[in-house]
């Protein structure tokens, strides 16, 4: 079964600072996708960034980059030089095969509150 | 601008009513997909749509149903809405296969009176 573990219901950060985001997950499977999705008051569901099982080298999308250490099984979020906009829930996912099917499996989320 | 569209933003519904929630991609996506989110629940999966007129039961199927007549919609339904069901529901499409994440729509919010 696939599992995906967020161990820290609620952050703060002071603006102009770095934090991470803590992630970890359970598959057997050899290959899977690791993201990171931003839910603001407003409800959607952004994508921010991904990560390949078979990447070697950590992703990176501007501000964001996600520190992936397999043997570990975690897939860490670093937000660079916080903004106020960062403020929102963000939640880790895994895409694996599950019973055939490949289905996405998401963590229970993290409040990321930036404090101006 | 790729886009997942839901029919409604919010909705408001009595308790034995029948509920039609609709959602639309204009990506040509194989899989489709229903999630409900509820505080300190997260996102749950409710039935899922792997290509047209297929579909699968997800973790809490319990009182609904969907339909996937065309690849580029996937309603859910709910055949006698309850006071339990209200929620977030949020539509996800994608391509398939493990390096492929979700394209969510903006959610409806739904009452249940």
């Amino acid at each position: 079964a696939q599992k995906i573990t967020q161990t820290q219901p609620g952050m703060f950060v002071q603006e102009k600072e770095a934090v991470t985001l803590d992630c970890t997950y359970d598959t057997s499977d050899q290959s899977y996708g690791l993201f990171w999705y931003k839910q603001p008051s407003s409800g959607e569901m952004i994508f921010l960034i991904y990560q390949g099982s078979y990447d070697e080298q950590n992703a990176t999308e501007g501000r964001y980059s996600l520190n992936f250490q397999k043997a570990r099984k975690s897939a860490n979020l670093v937000i660079s030089a916080s903004q106020l906009g960062d403020s929102a829930m963000y939640f880790c996912a895994m895409r694996a095969n599950s019973g055939g099917y490949q289905k996405v499996t998401f963590g229970t989320g993290t409040k990321l509150q930036v404090i101006p | 601008d790729v886009k997942v569209t839901q029919s409604s933003r919010y909705l408001v519904k009595r308790t034995g009513e029948k509920v039609f929630l609709e959602c639309v991609q204009d990506m040509d996506h194989e899989n489709m997909f229903w999630y409900r989110q509820d505080p300190g629940l997260g996102l749950r999966l409710i039935y899922f749509s792997y290509d047209v007129k297929m579909k699968e039961k997800g973790d809490i199927p319990e009182g609904y149903s969907v339909s996937r007549e065309k690849k580029e919609r996937f309603s859910l339904i709910l055949e006698s809405a309850s006071t339990n069901q209200t929620s977030m529901y949020l539509c996800a499409s994608s391509f398939n296969g493990p390096n492929y994440g979700y394209t969510f729509g903006s959610g409806t919010r739904l009452t249940v009176v």
